[in-house]
C-alpha cells in the first residue's frame, strides 16, 4: 500500500545531543511537511518542501534542520535537543493539484521524542 | 483570534449516538477542508475532504461546508466505541501548501 513511513516510532535522547528523524513516501507526492505536536495541540507546521524548495515557518527554531535528498525522503535534523522538543514529530505528504478538488495531505504515524 | 476556531471537548456521547463535531474560520479564501481522526499516540488519519462547499457523505460520515458562515461540520452516525478518538479540522487557501489546523476535539463513545 503506498504510504508514509516515519523511523524510528519513538525516539529517546539525552539534552543536547542531535537527533536525526526520517520519513520516507510511497506516494510520490512532491510536497513534503514536518509537523511538531504537543499532547492537546493542534500540529504546529516547522517547514515543507515543494520538491526540493524549503519554506521554513518563521518561527521555527534554528535548532531545527531538514534535508530531502530525493522525492521519497525527508529527514529532520535536531542538533541540539531541549526538554521542550519532546513532542510527536508528525511527516505529511501532498501533491501539487492546484485549481482542482484533489489536493490534500496524508500523515505518517509520527516519532515520538523523548529528550533526557 | 485564531484562523481556525474549534471546542476542545472532551464531548462524551452513548454508543449509537449522531455526533456534531464543528470549526469555525475566519479566512474567507480557504476552499480546501479537511477532517482528520487521531487516535492516542497515533498519526493523523484523513477522514473526510471537501472543495469549496457543500456536503460529502462516506458510509457513517458526513462533512458539510457552510462558507457563507465560515462554518463546517463533521456528522458521524451511529458512532461506535471505536470513533473515541480526537477529531482535527483543517483547511486551507488555493494559493500556498500551509494547512491551518484546529486544536482539536476529543470525542468519547461510551459503550
Amino acid at each position: 500500500d503506498a504510504m508514509v513511513i516515519q523511523n524510528p516510532r519513538y525516539q529517546v535522547t539525552q539534552f543536547g545531543k542531535p537527533v536525526t528523524l526520517s520519513c520516507s513516501q510511497t506516494l510520490n507526492h512532491n510536497v513534503m511537511y514536518w509537523y511538531q505536536q504537543k499532547s492537546s495541540q493542534a500540529p504546529k507546521l516547522l517547514f515543507h518542501y515543494y520538491d526540493k524548495d524549503f519554506n521554513n515557518e518563521a518561527d521555527t527554531p534554528d535548532n531545527f534542520q531538514s534535508r530531502r535528498p530525493n522525492t521519497s525522503f525527508c529527514f529532520l535534523d535536531i542538533r541540539s535537543p531541549g526538554l521542550g522538543d519532546a513532542a510527536m514529530y508528525l511527516c505529511a505528504t501532498s501533491r501539487d493539484r492546484r485549481g482542482t478538488a484533489q489536493e490534500t495531505q496524508y500523515f505518517g504515524p509520527g516519532t515520538r521524542l523523548l529528550v533526557l | 483570534q485564531k484562523e481556525v476556531e474549534q471546542d476542545p471537548g472532551p464531548l462524551s456521547v452513548p454508543e449509537g449516538a449522531i455526533v456534531s463535531l464543528n470549526c469555525t474560520y475566519s479566512n474567507s479564501a480557504f476552499q480546501y477542508f479537511m477532517w482528520y481522526r487521531q487516535y492516542s499516540r497515533k498519526g493523523p488519519e484523513l477522514l473526510m475532504y471537501t472543495y469549496s462547499s457543500g456536503n460529502k457523505e462516506d458510509g457513517r460520515f458526513t462533512a458539510q461546508v457552510d462558507k457563507s458562515s465560515k462554518y463546517i461540520s463533521l456528522f458521524i452516525r451511529d458512532s461506535q466505541p471505536s470513533d473515541s478518538a480526537t477529531y482535527l479540522c483543517a483547511m486551507k487557501n488555493s494559493g500556498t501548501y500551509k494547512y491551518i489546523f484546529g486544536t482539536g476535539t476529543r470525542l468519547k463513545v461510551l459503550a
